[in-house]
């Protein structure tokens, strides 16, 4: 099966610029994770739907980013305006959900630099 | 926010050494632990997914544990090769829902 595409892989941007991030899951799947991964740390949950709907959003930083899922399939995730602490990689993942077993599938993420 | 905490940080060994990293999570509403495996420029790949105390589950040369009860989980690597240089991520999820939370994870060096 295909695996989850995320787009673009690297993107450097100067700080208060905005940004876009694009994540298709794997067909079916109704969970879709977004996660940021700051060197040095693990990954750390942003906002995850399951299917149009939010899940949890309490580590989203609100008042600069935002995520939608548009008909329960891709979603995209926006910095705006982008601070230097922005610097990470944006992984989406997706998953079946069908039970705590259920491993979830992860794109190759986005390598964001904000100079 | 829970806890989840990986040690050790970093590790370099020889081809060849078997080492082992530790998970540590909350032992309450525990519901399944996950082990990934995340290779420079690759995806993250799970290579275990873990539910039950006392779980014991074996991929190759790669073995893990789970104690529900104390809490922690351990990945073992027998004979280490180049090519298991990678950095192992651990998640937990509770029995409040599906959310994955990750320890630091573990990078791991193998020299040839």
């Amino acid at each position: 099966e295909a695996g989850v595409a995320q787009s673009p892989r690297y993107k450097i941007i100067e700080k208060r610029q905005s940004v876009a991030f694009w994540c298709n899951p794997i067909s079916g799947h109704a969970t879709l994770y977004w996660y940021q991964q700051i060197l040095g740390q693990g990954p750390k949950l942003l906002i995850q739907f399951q299917n149009n709907g939010v899940v949890d959003d309490s580590q989203l930083p609100k008042d600069r980013f935002s995520a939608e899922r548009l008909k329960g399939v891709d979603s995209t995730l926006k910095i705006q305006p982008a601070k230097l602490e922005d610097s990470a990689v944006y992984l989406c993942a997706s998953s079946s959900y069908q039970g705590p077993d259920t491993e979830a599938f992860f794109g190759q993420g986005t390598r964001l630099t904000v100079v | 926010i829970l806890n989840v905490e990986q040690s050790p940080q970093s590790l370099h060994v020889q081809e060849g050494d078997s080492t082992n990293f530790t998970c540590s999570f909350p032992s309450s509403n525990f519901y399944a632990l996950h082990w990934y495996r995340w290779e420079t420029a690759k995806s993250p790949e799970a290579l275990f997914v873990m539910t039950l105390n006392g779980d014991e589950k074996k991929k190759g040369r790669i073995s893990a544990t789970l104690n529900t009860k104390e809490g922690y989980s351990y990945l073992y690597i027998k004979g280490s090769q180049p090519e298991d240089s990678a950095t192992y991520l651990c998640a937990f999820i509770n029995n409040a829902g599906n959310m994955l939370t990750f320890g630091g994870g573990t990078r791991l060096m193998v020299k040839p």
